[in-house]
Formats: C-alpha cells, structure tokens, sequence
C-alpha cells in the first residue's frame, strides 16, 4: 500500500500570502489529521476530518483551515501567513472510525513551510 | 486537556547498550499510546504502541512498559544499533477522540 502522500514538499512564502497543501491518505483510511511541527512547540494538532467533516480542532487561529473531498484526500489552507507559521506540516491517516481501539496515525514526511 | 511529558530530551548511548526514554501523561482518560521514530526529512513512523488494558509489549528489540496508576509509559530499546539513531516522540489519546497529544521528543544518538 502506498503510504501518505503530501504536496509539495518545499514552500517558500511571504508574509500576508495564502498557502493550501495537498494531502493524500493511504487507500481506504477515512480519517485525515493535520499537525504543525516547530521547534520550539513540538507536535501540535490542527484539526481531523472524518467524512468530509471537521471532528477535531486544535487551539490554532482561523486562519488555518482544512477541508475534506469525497475521495478522503485533503487540504490545509493558511491564509495571511505570519512568520511565526514557518513548519513543517504533517499530515496522518488513520484507518478505523473506532476512537477506542488501536488506530494509529501514519504520517506523510510533510511539507516544510517556510515564511519570509 | 491531556498534557505528555518526555524525559530526557538528549540521550547518547554507545552501540550494543540500551536505552531508556520515559513519558508522563496527565489525563486518565487516556487509552492508546504509541511511540514514534523521526529521522531527518522525514515524517514520524509508528515503532509500537500500547493499549491501557496492557502493561507491557515487545516487539524483537523494542518494548513497551504503561503504568496506568502512574500515568507513565516507557520506551525500552535493547542491543542499540546506529541505525536507532533518531528523535523518538511519546503520544497518547484521549478516549474517544482521534486527537494525539505528544511529547516534547528525545533526540537518541547511538555511537559505534
């Protein structure tokens, strides 16, 4: 099976620009979560997707913002991008529905964010 | 919300001994927690994980030991290779919600 798939790897930006990034999960896994990495704050979720619909959210602005396609493919959208949004974004599938069993998150290598 | 900790944050070992990496949880309800190999350029990769119902799981040189009373797990490598060299996160999830919270990460270099 292929594994998680995120585009483009590399972004360079300015500030006040918008970016979307592309995640494909792998085959047959509904369940779609974004993370942002940084240095300084480690791992932090974003939000989760399930269906086409939001079912998590992180504690991050409403700049940042996602959405779902029927295919379970999904984007990320950050718009006036600040400096402080330089990352590295992952992406995770996971495969059940289940919120109780073993469902761990498989990771894409991510997109590196980088804002000037 | 759940809060994880990680200790140590660096850890150097010479090849063949092991290592110890430790991570504290604060939320009880939490039930699921997975350990994560990060190498450079890459996203982080699933090495094991534990259910809450389980106190302990091994797989060849790595396990995995959960103190629920505790609210603390641990990450055992034995016979530790260069190829182990790597950042490893702790994580653990909430019941009932398919949001992870992770440690801070322990950056393991193992010298030949």
């Amino acid at each position: 099976k292929a594994g998680v798939t995120q585009t483009p790897r590399y972004l360079i930006k300015t500030r006040g620009q918008q970016v979307t990034l592309s995640c494909s999960p792998i085959s047959g896994h509904r369940s779609v979560s974004w993370y942002q990495q940084t240095p300084g704050q480690g791992l932090q979720f974003l939000f989760e997707y399930f269906s086409e619909t939001q079912r998590n959210k992180g504690n991050f602005p409403g700049r940042f913002s996602g959405r779902q396609f029927s295919n379970s493919r999904s984007e990320m959208n950050v718009s006036t991008l600040e400096l402080g949004d330089s990352a590295l974004y992952l992406c995770a599938s996971s495969g059940r529905d289940s919120r109780e069993g073993d469902s761990p998150l498989h990771f894409g290598n991510g997109t590196r964010l980088t804002v000037t | 919300g759940e809060n994880v900790e990680q200790h140590p944050s660096t850890l150097s070992v010479q090849e063949g001994d092991s290592a110890v990496i430790k991570c504290t949880y604060s939320d009880s309800a939490s039930n699921y927690f997975p350990w994560y190999k990060q190498e450079l350029g890459k996203g982080p990769q699933l090495i094991i994980d534990i259910r809450s119902n389980v106190g302990e799981k091994k797989d060849q040189r790595i396990a995995v030991t959960l103190n629920k009373t505790a609210k603390h797990f641990s990450l055992h490598i034995t016979e530790t290779q260069p190829e182990d060299s790597a950042v490893y996160f702790c994580a653990a999830r909430v019941y009932n919600f398919n949001k992870f919270y992770f440690g801070s990460g322990t950056k393991l270099n193992v010298k030949p």
